[in-house]
């Protein structure tokens, strides 16, 4: 079977870095995507590593190291719209990129 | 350009009853994958579909069925409704490659 495991709250405040941490367990792993979603609303996609290492995007990055089937999403300079819920989400190598599992999210709420 | 829109946002069934869910993905993309999302949880893959033939199918019952039509907008059926059913269900679009998902606002059903 697959598992992802994430921390299911995380606080902080305006202004500091926070990171989100992520474990699975998946047979014929391909990549982990993150996506954002604040309540209420869509899904929105935020970054995608295949290959082990940093993938920066503007205040965001995500890191993925294959071999401890970990990775992690990185915001900095925290402002109060990215209180919402992250969720990382893995592609399988027999399935499509359309084709994901989801972990739990974690609720991510900064204080001013 | 208009995102992923999905039609109704909210509606309310009964046990037994049956419902059909549309999504209308981004001009262009020939990619629409169905999630079911529980209130907590991340979301699940039900149906993905790509050039109207299905390309993927999740752990969900045979009452879940889809379809995707010539202009690639689609429909998500669920027949005798359990109240296990509520949730939002969300459709994605997606042009190809990568992990990058396109996700309407969802549907918002309510089994009664």
């Amino acid at each position: 079977g697959q598992s992802l495991e994430q921390p299911s709250e995380v606080t902080a405040v305006e202004g500091a870095i926070v990171q989100i941490n992520c474990t699975y367990q998946t047979s014929g792993f391909y990549g982990l995507s993150w996506y954002q979603q604040h309540d209420g609303g869509a899904p929105t996609f935020l970054s995608y590593n295949a290959l082990d290492g940093l993938e920066e995007t503007g205040r965001f990055s995500s890191f993925l190291s294959r071999s401890d089937s970990y990775g992690y999403l990185l915001l900095q300079e925290l402002q109060m719209k990215d209180s919402a819920s992250y969720f990382c989400a893995v592609r399988r190598s027999s399935g499509s990129a359309r084709q994901l599992t989801f972990g739990s999210g974690t609720q991510l709420t900064v204080l001013p | 350009d208009a995102g992923v829109t999905q039609s109704p946002t909210h509606l309310i069934k009964t046990r037994g009853q049956q419902v059909t869910l549309r999504c209308s993905p981004i001009s262009g993309h020939k990619s629409v994958s169905w999630y079911q999302q529980v209130l907590g949880q991340g979301p699940q893959f039900i149906f993905q579909y790509y050039e109207k033939e299905e390309r993927g199918r999740g752990n969900f019952p045979d009452r879940f069925s889809a379809r995707q039509f010539p202009n690639y907008s689609s429909e998500l059926n669920v027949n005798a409704l359990l109240l296990g059913d509520s949730a939002l269900y969300l459709c994605a679009s997606s042009p190809g490659g990568t992990g990058e998902l396109f996700f309407g606002e969802g549907s918002r059903l309510t089994v009664l």
